[in-house]
């Protein structure tokens, strides 16, 4: 069976920072390019930020850029996203996908709220 | 930033009948498109990519066509765990974009 589940969501006040993980089994990650992407409360899917196989180049949606940082440990088969300076619009489900492009493997998502 | 528009936003369909979803590109995306499936509470699921293939697993009814800019996903005879939100998204180019969503609804 082919899992990735996402872990480090929670209740965090504005300003604050949250670091997300991703880690995956039944798949070996490292030839993968992996995604975050997000979906706020009763709201359509966006994406966040992307991170190649080898960790050299990465890419972010305007809105988290300089805020988030995606990042992977290939030996822990697990990818992470460091979100701080957290907003309201921030609060959102985070799901984690693998890519070729499309994204072909999803986790189940991890909440984060946003709230003083 | 590539927009990618779809219509109509809510589709009422009965089942055992065909639905047809259109997804657009504010700019050429080639076929570097897919679509996914998100039933509620749940994670999305990749049905086709490259606008056209369909993912493993996913029944022959869903297909999907168009390139260039103009993309529409065809659900031929409606089962009842077909009705759900669908999403298209392009590849072509970063940030890579989704669009808002269309809600299969039971007639």
């Amino acid at each position: 069976q082919v899992h990735l589940v996402e872990s480090g969501g929670g209740v965090v006040q504005p300003g604050g920072s949250l670091r997300l993980s991703c880690a995956a089994s039944g798949l070996i990650i490292s030839d993968s390019g992996m995604h975050w992407v997000r979906q706020a409360p009763g709201k359509g899917l966006d994406w966040v930020a992307f991170i190649r196989s080898d960790g050299n180049n990465k890419y972010y949606v305007d809105s988290v850029e300089g805020r988030f940082t995606i990042s992977r440990d290939n030996s822990k088969n697990t990818v992470y996203l460091q979100m701080n300076s957290l907003r309201a619009e921030d609060a959102a489900v985070y799901y984690c996908a693998k890519s070729t492009f499309y994204m072909d493997v999803w986790g189940k998502g991890t909440t984060v709220t946003v709230s003083s | 930033e590539i927009v990618m528009t779809q219509s109509p936003v809510i589709l009422s369909v009965s089942p055992g009948e065909r639905a047809t979803l259109s997804c657009r590109a504010s700019q050429s995306i080639s076929n570097k498109l897919a679509w996914y499936q998100q039933k509620p509470g749940q994670a999305p699921r990749l049905l086709i990519h490259g606008a056209s293939t369909r993912a493993a697993g996913v029944p022959g009814r869903f297909s999907g066509s168009g390139s260039g800019s103009e993309f529409t996903l065809s659900i031929s005879s409606l089962q009842s765990e077909d009705f759900a939100v669908y999403y298209c998204q392009q590849y072509n180019n970063w940030p890579y974009t989704f669009g808002q969503g269309t809600k299969l609804e039971i007639k």
